[in-house]
């Protein structure tokens, strides 16, 4: 699996979007990029996921460059219950032979 | 639709006893995976079922089993408990086998496993 590079920890106004980078330099063609988040004492969240093109769902939306070696999660009206650790990851399949694997991933804090 | 639900929330035991763990995965998700997450060792792979078949199991003893039935719900079996295997221990369901699509994971809660 490629490897991912996150800030370790962000700021956030509630309210306000919450842009989220990773960067991914070293993507293969095959590899999605997913994000998933944890909040204290529950299970990881899914959020969203792509290979190329922009995704949108109702939690977030997906911005990929054109080269595919970064994005960015947009949360768009961020409030205090998406404080978490985000999870980027790049990967082939969501599971696998080595199932799925966290880095260290950013602590984003949503400020009142 | 409702998420993945996992019981009891809440374990403890004593080093030696066995214990079993349940996972009810969302409707209509074929796959169920299991995962052990601790401070440490971080997020580890344990094993994945897919249509009552074990498909993929991670690094650990034999200790640790699991099984799925035929309406996909599984469960997880931990034998001669050790103080090493508290943890986390989550289930997560996929509509199709992780191993071979994309189909993103939707964990569960957890089973917070206490052994004294």
């Amino acid at each position: 699996d490629a490897k991912t590079t996150q800030p370790t920890s962000m700021d956030c106004a509630e309210g306000r979007a919450a842009n989220l980078p990773c960067n991914h330099s070293t993507i293969s063609g095959n590899e999605y990029v997913y994000w998933y988040r944890q909040i204290h004492s529950q299970g990881p969240q899914y959020i969203i996921h792509g290979l190329k093109n922009n995704e949108t769902n109702e939690m977030a939306s997906l911005i990929i460059t054109e080269d595919r070696k970064s994005s960015t999660l947009i949360l768009p009206h961020a409030t205090l219950r998406d404080t978490a650790v985000y999870y980027c990851i790049v990967r082939v399949r969501s599971g696998g032979a080595d199932g799925l694997t966290f880095g260290k991933g950013t602590h984003l804090i949503i400020q009142p | 639709k409702a998420g993945v639900t996992q019981t009891p929330r809440y374990l403890i035991k004593t080093r030696g006893q066995q214990v079993t763990l349940s996972c009810s995965p969302i409707s209509g998700h074929r796959s169920v995976s299991w995962y052990q997450q601790t401070p440490g060792q971080g997020l580890q792979f344990l094993f994945e079922y897919f249509s009552e078949t074990q498909r993929n199991k991670g690094n650990f003893p034999g200790r640790f089993s699991g099984r799925q039935f035929s309406n996909s719900r599984s469960e997880m079996n931990v034998s001669t408990l050790e103080l090493g295997d508290s943890a986390l221990y989550l289930c997560a369901s996929s509509l199709e086998s992780s191993q071979t699509f994309n189909s993103p994971l939707h964990f569960g809660n957890g089973t917070r496993l206490t052994v004294t």
